[in-house]
């Protein structure tokens, strides 16, 4: 299987900084890339697809870029809401796919 | 409006089975796969397997290979999670999810609610 590395496993951010989240596969994996937010107690969200697609409805300050091997998520201006754990997914060996081991936001 | 709507919470003893289900809402049920990811109590997503239910074509993760079956009927819109022997190491939360497809790509989106099992004696 294709296994996603995520880095940092946490951080901790003021309101208003840039974040940044990346995520690396162990193979090259084209834009075959989705991102999630999952806030506690509730089920993942999918904020981007295909590597830089912003969903319906989701802030434009989240982007995604990368292509092949390596990817990331950036939050230009992080808000209150933002904090949460962010998982990258590889859909590249759909229908079996693996998740990124997750990055936890944290607002200072 | 597409949804899915999983099954409640669970609390079973070692050794029982157990069988959850996820219910679709406003789409072709059987033209999308679904998915099963487990949470495990402070843990990340974990994919645990997928079936198409329009001809219940089923893949698993070599992690969850026979330990779970995953099943679908597609008559009631419904794809089912079971397991026949459940071990403490089963606690978890369980999510269903349908996989969408664009241009080739694929995503999960949307997702179930989650259903929560726990196994204690």
């Amino acid at each position: 299987d294709i296994q996603m590395t995520q880095s940092p496993s946490s951080l901790s951010a003021s309101v208003g900084d840039r974040v940044i989240i990346t995520c690396r596969a162990g193979h090259r994996i084209s834009n075959y890339l989705n991102w999630y937010q999952q806030k506690p107690g509730k089920a993942p969200k999918l904020l981007i697809s295909a590597a830089s697609s912003l969903q319906s409805g989701v802030p434009s300050r989240f982007s995604g870029g990368g292509s092949e091997t390596d990817f990331t998520l950036t939050i230009t201006g992080l808000q209150s809401e933002d904090f949460g754990t962010y998982y990258c997914q590889q859909t590249y060996s759909a229908p079996e796919v693996t998740f990124g081991g997750g990055t936890k936001v944290e607002i200072k | 409006e597409v949804q899915l709507v999983q099954s409640g919470a669970e609390v079973k003893k070692p050794g029982e089975s157990l069988k959850i289900s996820c219910k679709g809402f406003g789409y072709s049920f059987s033209t999308y796969w679904i998915a099963w990811v487990r949470q495990m109590p402070g843990k990340g997503l974990e994919w645990m397997g997928i079936i198409y239910p329009g001809d219940s074509d089923t893949r698993y993760s070599p992690s969850f290979q026979g330990q779970v079956t995953i099943s679908a009927d597609k008559s009631i819109s419904t794809a089912y999670l079971q397991w026949s022997g459940l071990k403490a190491s089963d606690s978890a939360m369980y999510y269903c999810a349908r996989q969408q497809y664009k241009s080739g790509i694929g995503w999960f989106d949307p997702w179930g609610q989650g259903t929560l099992v726990t196994v204690s004696s």
